[in-house]
């Protein structure tokens, strides 16, 4: 049974970099099937998605965190991690990792792709991140 | 980026009753590949969300088949032929056709 497992300081000081890592056990994280992705929630609020990084290493960040963030991946480690640089009081939110399924397989036969997702199936337990002096 | 919104945001029901949920897009979560790009998720209070339904209709490994999802293009429903107590929580809907993954405000499902 896959896991997700979160780790990082729940106290992050102004202007200094937010890290979060999620460990990943139960299956392995070198799987090209799979997507890892961070999300948010502010207090009270819904969820944001932050970014997430794929197998081969390429990453998608939300637009509006783009020049402050960084999705990292390890398989050394089976971990995925997150940095969020230059963090204020609006960074003070419950944050999230996931896993996403999403792979294309190619007949050559059929001469065709088939698609394949299956959501965020696989969710760590959260943390708190609180901003503050 | 893709909006998406829900109605209703606060949802009482009465155990045993049915329920739904719609979300609708700004723009077609149908793709290319003749797929939906649209999931909804419970967060059950205190917990981490957890999926429901992938591309539109799916119910994931474990979700009871009362749960059940439905639509097309830009305007979705998540139904729950009778809900029972466990059942509380926020539902969101998230489109997963275009990064970033964006999600619908959430509806808060209460027992009456």
């Amino acid at each position: 049974q896959v896991q997700l497992r979160q780790s990082g300081p729940g106290l992050v000081r102004p202007s200094q970099t937010l890290s979060l890592t999620c460990t990943v056990s139960g299956d392995s994280i070198n799987s090209d099937r799979y997507f890892w992705t961070w999300i948010r929630q502010h207090p009270g609020k819904g969820l944001e998605s932050i970014g997430l990084i794929y197998h081969s290493g390429a990453t998608h960040y939300n637009p509006s965190l783009q020049s402050r963030v960084t999705i990292s991946l390890d398989t050394s480690k089976s971990q995925f991690s997150l940095r969020l640089n230059s963090v204020t009081a609006a960074d003070t939110a419950v944050y999230y990792c996931a896993r996403g399924t999403e792979y294309t397989s190619s007949s050559v036969l059929l001469k065709r792709s088939y698609y394949y997702y299956y959501g965020l199936e696989v969710w760590g337990q959260g943390t708190t991140v609180i901003v503050s002096s | 980026d893709i909006v998406m919104t829900q109605s209703p945001l606060s949802l009482p029901v009465t155990p045993g009753e049915p329920a739904s949920i719609s979300c609708r897009s700004s723009q077609s979560l149908l793709d290319s590949n003749g797929y939906n790009y649209l999931d909804w998720y419970v967060q059950k209070p205190g917990q981490s969300p957890q999926l429901l339904i992938y591309l539109a209709s799916n119910r994931a490994s474990g979700v009871p088949d009362r749960f059940s999802g439905s639509g097309s293009g830009t305007d979705y429903t998540l139904e729950i032929s009778r809900v029972e107590a466990e059942d509380v929580g926020i539902y969101y809907c998230m489109q997963a056709l275009q990064t970033p993954y964006t999600f619908g405000q959430g509806t808060n499902l209460e027992i009456k």
